[in-house]
C-alpha cells in the first residue's frame, strides 16, 4: 500500500530534550515536506527536500532541523524543544505526475 | 508572495443539503494548482479535489465540485447531498511549481470547520 508513515504518533516531552520524528514514504517520491498545524493558522511549511541531500527552509524553520540521506526518509529533528513547538506535525510527499501532495497520519507533540 | 484566504472559520449544513465553502488566493504565477483537503476528527489529511489553473473546466469528484474563477482568484468547494461523514475541517491549498529551481511552493488556508447536522 502506497503511504507516508510517521512515528511516533503522539509524544509528550520536556523542554530541552532532543527528539526526532521519523517520516518514511514508499512511493519513490523525490519531494518531501514537513508542516506544522496550529489552530487558526492552517498548515505552515517547516522544511522541504527536493531530493536526497537537498533540503531548504520553509516558512517556519526556526528550532527545527531535517536531513535527507535516503530518498524514502525525511526525519524532523528538534534539538532543544520549547513549549511553542507544541503542535500537530505532518510529513508529506509529492507525486510529480499530478503534483499532488500526500500526507502522513500526523504526530501530536506536546512540549512541557 | 502567494496567499490563501478562507473567510469562513465555521459552517454548518443540514444532512442532504448543499453547502459551499469559499476560498480566495493571490498569486502572480500563471501556472499553478489548487486543492481542497479534508481533515476529519482522525486528523488525517485527505485529498478531496484538485484543479489545474490552465483548465477552464471545473473539477468534480462525485458529490464534490469546485467553482474556479481564475480572473477573480476564487476557488470554492461545493458539497452536494451532504452526509454526516463530511463533518471535518476543510483546507484550501495553492501550489506553484518553479521550473527554474525545480521546487514547489504550497500554501494552505486557515481552514473551514464544517459540521453536517442530522
Amino acid at each position: 500500500e502506497a503511504q507516508v508513515t510517521q512515528n511516533p504518533r503522539y509524544l509528550i516531552t520536556v523542554t530541552g530534550k532532543k527528539l526526532t520524528v521519523t517520516c518514511s514514504q514508499n512511493m519513490n517520491h523525490e519531494y518531501m515536506s514537513w508542516y506544522r498545524q496550529d489552530p487558526g493558522l492552517g498548515l505552515r511549511q517547516i522544511y522541504y527536500s527536493m531530493n536526497v541531500e537537498v533540503t531548504d527552509k520553509g516558512d517556519v524553520p526556526e528550532g527545527y532541523k531535517v536531513s535527507r540521506k535516503e530518498k524514502r526518509n525525511f526525519p524532523l529533528i528538534l534539538e532543544s524543544p520549547s513549549p511553542n513547538q507544541t503542535s500537530l506535525y505532518f510529513c508529506a510527499s509529492v507525486e510529480r505526475i499530478t503534483d499532488t501532495q500526500y500526507f502522513g497520519p500526523g504526530t501530536r507533540l506536546t512540549v512541557l | 508572495a502567494q496567499t490563501v484566504t478562507q473567510s469562513q472559520p465555521e459552517m454548518s449544513v443540514q444532512e442532504a443539503e448543499t453547502v459551499t465553502l469559499s476560498c480566495t488566493y493571490d498569486t502572480s504565477e500563471n501556472n499553478y494548482y489548487l486543492f481542497w483537503y479534508k481533515q476529519p476528527p482522525s486528523r488525517q489529511m485527505i485529498l478531496v479535489i484538485r484543479q489545474e489553473a490552465y483548465k477552464q473546466q471545473n473539477a468534480t469528484e462525485n458529490r464534490f465540485s469546485v467553482n474556479f474563477q481564475k480572473a477573480a482568484k476564487s476557488f470554492s468547494l461545493k458539497i452536494s447531498d451532504s452526509q454526516l461523514g463530511d463533518t471535518a475541517m476543510y483546507f484550501c491549498a495553492f501550489m506553484a511549481a518553479f521550473s527554474t529551481s525545480g521546487t514547489y511552493k504550497y500554501i494552505f488556508g486557515t481552514g473551514t470547520r464544517l459540521k453536517v447536522l442530522a
